[in-house]
């Protein structure tokens, strides 16, 4: 399958500070990649969609300002949680998708886990 | 998106074929099945997806019903690393087509 990479796997920063992670599809082009958030014992939720070149569109509820997404290349959309809070804390997975119609499918990333102190 | 109903839970010894339900009675002509697993701490890893069709990989193998209201997921020969929360999720292909997931059912390998 299509190999996705995040960066950093995980990161602890002090309150009011912001954090950027990385999200790389390795083997493919990505048009199209998605950020995802999951708190403890819950499921995936959906942040935002991303596609190259042009702004992400955010799931309702989701600050745009403080969630900033850039997807500048068809293999890097980066995520930047902008005067991180403690409740900010969580585990942020990206996914990345392969284009074929039928067989188009997203990877996912490993996750990266962010605590805000 | 329609949405897909799963049983919390399920077990299975080691070496013997674990077969996970999903029911999707509200599925659209066009809309795919996808399964996903997520073991502790990772992201999501993609397992297979059918239409109508069954569905063979390496991984698993996907048996959705004539009438695609519900499908199963088979993994032949269970380990104790197929152990994770496994995700049902019928989708649209194409770029603006989100993944929604639920709950999911969480797959205990036992020895």
């Amino acid at each position: 399958g299509a190999v996705v990479s995040q960066h950093p796997s995980w990161v602890i920063c002090k309150s009011g500070t912001s954090v950027k992670i990385e999200c790389r599809s390795l083997d493919f082009q990505a048009t199209t990649m998605f950020w995802y958030r999951q708190f403890p014992k819950q499921s995936l939720m959906l942040m935002a969609t991303s596609n190259e070149g042009s702004k992400a569109t955010y799931e309702q509820g989701v600050e745009k300002d403080k969630f900033l997404i850039n997807h500048a290349s068809l293999t890097l959309s980066t995520l930047t949680v902008t005067s991180a809070h403690p409740e900010d804390s969580s585990f942020y997975i990206c996914s990345a998708l392969t284009s074929g119609g039928a067989k188009d499918t997203q990877y996912f990333g490993p996750g990266t886990r962010l605590t805000v102190l | 998106d329609a949405k897909t109903t799963q049983p919390p839970s399920m077990d299975c010894a080691e070496g013997r074929a674990a077969n996970l339900p999903c029911n999707h009675s509200t599925i659209s002509g066009n809309e795919y099945v996808y399964w996903y697993r997520q073991i502790h701490s990772q992201g999501p890893q993609y397992i297979i997806h059918g239409l109508k069709n069954n569905e063979t990989n390496e991984m698993a193998s996907l048996i959705i019903t004539e009438d695609r209201k519900s499908s199963t997921l088979i993994l032949p020969h269970a380990t104790l690393r197929d152990t994770a929360v496994y995700y049902c999720i019928v989708r649209y292909t194409g770029a603006n087509s989100k993944l929604t997931f639920g709950k999911g059912i969480t797959l205990s390998v036992r020895p």
